[in-house]
């Protein structure tokens, strides 16, 4: 089973419409779960972060974890066209003795928000 | 806002030959890494680097590559004996120590296509 499991999509949907993005994965040590968004051609770019388990919310978008289901979701409302891109889930587990923390990423779901 | 900065942004080379990748980490952070994505698949680790030396490393990272901080503000790839699978985008990302995962800034990338 791969550690971390997300659909390519390609998602295309109307402007406005609300957006539900997900991975799962199956490590249990993961306890820092992040959503980057990467446009064509570059680097990824931090969008969400949680710790643990639990909801954080930031402006259109909202973070989901539920570690008991290994599952995770990025809720954008009201898509508008500059969110169109490629969306990133990625974990972490605590690293041992130090701040080395390294990241698995899901495969990326490409959005596509049409005006 | 500081930002991480990857030469080239593309570079074409033959089999064989050997590639240099740089990178200018933020001025004040102490953990470096180089990630690699091939075209349509995941973003993976390949190596980490801190105190001037690597403190991790994947399967990727075989002999034929190489890590260096040479002078303080660089940080370089090197691949001794480019493979056509070697085809990829770098980036190249750094760290404040004792921050979280959620801080690691990415580069833009180094597109490197190996005919």
């Amino acid at each position: 089973q791969k550690e971390v499991e997300q659909d390519p999509g390609p998602l295309s949907v109307p402007e406005g419409a609300i957006v539900s993005l997900n991975c799962t994965y199956s490590n249990s040590a993961f306890q820092y779960f992040m959503w980057y968004r990467q446009y064509s051609r570059k680097g990824p770019e931090l969008l969400m972060y949680t710790y643990s388990s639990g909801n954080k919310e930031d402006g259109r978008f909202t973070a989901q974890v539920d570690k008991s289901s290994k599952y995770i979701s990025l809720f954008i409302r009201d898509s508008q066209p500059s969110d169109s891109a490629t969306y990133l889930c990625a974990m972490s587990d605590v690293p041992s003795g130090g701040s080395n923390y390294k990241l698995t990423f899901g495969k990326g779901t490409l959005l596509t928000v049409n005006p | 806002e500081p930002e991480v900065t990857q030469t080239p942004s593309h570079q074409v080379t033959q089999m064989g030959q050997e590639v240099i990748l740089r990178c200018v980490p933020i001025s004040n952070h102490l953990y470096f890494y180089w990630y690699r994505q091939i075209l349509g698949q995941k973003v993976e680790f390949l190596v980490s680097f801190y105190n001037n030396e690597i403190s991790e490393k994947s399967e990727i990272f075989d002999d034929q590559f190489s890590v260096e901080r040479p002078d303080g503000s660089n940080f370089t790839l090197k691949i001794r004996s480019t493979k056509l699978e070697d085809s990829a985008m770098y980036f190249c990302a750094s760290k404040l120590p004792g921050a979280g995962a959620n801080v690691l800034t990415f580069g833009a990338g180094s597109r490197l296509t190996v005919l």
